[in-house]
């Protein structure tokens, strides 16, 4: 049974940037067949589709977010990242990783994180 | 303001049948499947349908799916209280090149 799990700094400050990472356990991210992938949840509110990794390292981002977002991979590790730089107050929330059979079909999730942008 | 559109709060009593849509356009729902949500009160979105109208295994079927050209819906019978929870839908948008998600709906059982 897959289970993600995230990890990083739950406070990071404004301008700087936010990384973290997803575990992965029971299974392989270079198992073909899926998108692992990020999403968020400000507080309060609807969820929100960051971007993900497939296929060996082929990324696709949000275009809202394209410009800040980097997600990477460490197949070594089973462990995929996200990274988001220059970030503000906006961008406090609960982040989330998934596994995305494609498209928007999200199973497992990790617990989820929240990351607060400090000024 | 998210791209599908649920309506923010929805109740019932318990037994009864409750109905939660999911509205949106040619681009997103008018072409791609459509795939629910389950967020029990401080914890992580769950599956709760995939592909319009299939459950993943462990879903009672009381939960299910379906989707009408621009609009997705999802019912819930027999209500039962430990069904509280946000209700979200999402789908893929070929006009914004990126998955995109109701706002979510608040099922209180009342």
């Amino acid at each position: 049974q897959v289970q993600l799990q995230e990890s990083g700094p739950g406070l990071v400050k404004a301008s700087q940037t936010l990384s973290l990472t997803c575990t992965v356990s029971g299974g392989s991210i270079s198992s073909g067949g899926y998108y692992w992938s990020w999403i968020r949840q400000h507080p309060g509110k609807g969820l929100e589709w960051i971007g993900y990794i497939y296929n060996s390292g082929s990324t696709y981002y949000n275009p809202s977010l394209k410009s800040r977002v980097t997600i990477s991979e460490d197949t070594s590790k089973n462990q995929f990242s996200l990274k988001l730089n220059s970030v503000t107050a906006a961008d406090t929330a609960v982040y989330y990783c998934a596994r995305d059979r494609g498209p928007s079909w999200f199973d497992p999730w990790g617990q989820g994180t929240l990351v607060t942008v400090s000024s | 303001q998210s791209v599908l559109t649920q309506p923010p709060s929805a109740s019932g009593t318990p037994g009864q049948r409750v109905t939660i849509s999911c509205s949106g356009s040619t681009s997103n729902i008018g072409s791609n499947a459509v795939n629910w949500y389950q967020q029990l009160p401080g914890t992580a979105p769950k599956l709760l349908i995939y592909t319009n109208n299939q459950r993943p295994s462990g879903v009672p079927d009381r939960f299910s799916g379906s989707k009408s050209g621009t609009s997705a819906s999802l019912a819930i019978s027999g209500l039962q209280s430990e069904d509280e929870a946000d209700y979200s839908c999402a789908t893929w948008d070929d006009r914004l090149n990126g998955v995109v998600f109701g706002g979510g709906t608040k099922l209180t059982v009342l």
